[in-house]
């Protein structure tokens, strides 16, 4: 069966602070990859996707970045991260052509 | 932009009370889905539905897609403490192969069981 494992669960920054938040799906191959950032009693906002290695769409400008060094791994990153930053990130998956996804359980983000 | 809205926002019910929510788009969509989410937690998938007019269970829920495909329906029968969180449909206009899965969500709403 298919799993996806996001971490860390929580995180505390200070402003200007670089970030790494790392997402990987087990039990597929050639996933769709997702990172969505839900802010705090609204809906989820896609932020970035991906098809494939090295392929990265981004739905909003913004402060972050997103990576995709191997297949099942996608990464959502920040060199300088702001107040502005703090939210629920979420990853998620999906079999390419399906529209059903799969979440992780989310990385609570303080920036303080 | 595409926007979906979901009413209600929040309600309040007693256990063993019937739960309606829906959710209405300002575009059509080829797709809806149904997620709950838990505090602190992903979303996870409840219902998925394709086809305009299409009715799928899940148990005690129960969702529908519009026959206007700008509009679904979530219910819920006998609704039991667990069923506490926050309820979000999704989305999709477009589906192929070979392209990603972009959902546009609703804001969501947020059901508390009362014993």
């Amino acid at each position: 069966s298919q799993t996806i494992h996001q971490w860390p669960a929580t995180l505390v920054q200070p402003v200007g602070s670089p970030l790494s938040l790392e997402c990987t799906v087990e039990g597929t191959s050639n996933p769709n990859l997702y990172w969505y950032r839900q802010a705090a009693g609204r809906g989820l906002q896609l932020l970035f996707y991906s098809v494939g290695i090295g392929q990265i769409s981004s739905e909003v400008p913004q402060n972050l970045s997103a990576s995709r060094p191997q297949d099942r791994q996608f990464i959502l990153s920040s060199k300088k991260l702001l107040l502005s930053d703090s939210g629920f990130y979420l990853c998620a998956w999906n079999r390419q052509g399906n529209t059903e996804a799969f979440f992780g359980q989310g990385t609570r983000l303080t920036v303080v | 932009g595409q926007q979906l809205n979901q009413s209600p926002q929040s309600m309040f019910i007693q256990e063993g009370e019937d739960v309606s929510m829906n959710c209405t788009s300002s575009s059509i969509f080829n797709t809806w889905l149904w997620y709950k989410q838990d505090p602190g937690e992903g979303p996870v998938l409840l219902i998925a539905l394709y086809k305009a007019g299409e009715l799928t269970s899940n148990g005690r829920l129960t969702a529908q897609f519009g026959i206007t495909r700008k509009d679904s329906f979530l219910n819920i029968s006998a609704s039991i403490p667990s069923d506490v969180g926050i309820y979000f449909c999704a989305g999709q206009l477009r589906r192929g192969t070979g392209t990603a899965s972009k959902l546009t969500f609703g804001t969501g709403t947020r059901l508390q069981v009362t014993l």
